[in-house]
């Protein structure tokens, strides 16, 4: 079957940084995705990373490991604001996305 | 540019009872996705449309269908409501058919069924 793992919740300091990790198992892969989902709002798009490697987006980075079917969020100089669940999906061989349960990041002052 | 509208946001219904949700997509975005989200869980994919036909569909049974409009809007129905549909229910839409590679959704902020 197809599976995602990531953890359910981390806890982390303002000012801090922070890695989150998702692990894979897919039918083919046509890339991963990172969202942002604020409690009671819609996700919103992070990044996306296809080729090996890390794709670095401001305090945000994303980095792939397609042989090993690893994936890690890295957030930089933690904000309160920061405090989401963060989603990983991954995009199968029909391109249809397969979604994490999300990781709750809980920022403490 | 607006983005993507859903409603009702919140609603109560009782098992075995119908259910239209709708959905107006980004400006410029020409197909449709449907997700259900149970508390605590990531999205689960329940289908997509594109220029009006389903296109791919998740594991879900045929009491759940769909519509998309000409002007793309779509909405969701569900038919003969059970307790587990309970969930938040996510629109997302993108710029081309989602099946063709990297696509970035934009999603809705949902609408929040109960089933009593």
């Amino acid at each position: 079957g197809q599976n995602i793992d990531q953890p359910t919740e981390m806890t982390a300091t303002e000012g801090a940084i922070v890695q989150i990790n998702c692990t894979y198992q897919t039918s083919g892969f046509n890339g991963l995705f990172w969202y942002q989902q604020h409690a009671g709002e819609a996700p919103t798009f992070l990044s996306y990373n296809v080729l090996d490697g890390l794709e670095e987006k401001g305090r945000f980075s994303s980095f792939l490991s397609r042989s090993k079917g690893y994936s890690y969020l890295l957030l930089k100089e933690l904000q309160m604001k920061d405090s989401a669940s963060y989603l990983c999906a991954v995009s199968d061989s029909n391109y249809q996305l397969i979604w994490g349960a999300g990781t709750k990041l809980i920022i403490k002052p | 540019e607006t983005g993507v509208t859903q409603s009702p946001t919140h609603l109560i219904k009782t098992r075995g009872q119908q259910v239209t949700l709708r959905c107006s997509s980004q400006s410029g975005h020409n197909t449709v996705s449907w997700y259900q989200q149970a508390l605590g869980q990531g999205p689960q994919f329940i289908f997509q449309y594109y220029r009006e036909e389903e296109n791919g569909r998740g594991n879900f049974p045929p009491r759940f269908s769909g519509l998309q409009f000409p002007n793309y809007s779509s909405e969701l129905n569900v038919n003969a409501l059970e307790l587990d549909d309970s969930a938040l229910y996510l629109c997302a839409s993108s710029p081309v058919d989602s099946f063709s590679g990297a696509n970035v959704l934009t999603f809705g902020a949902g609408s929040r069924l109960t089933v009593l």
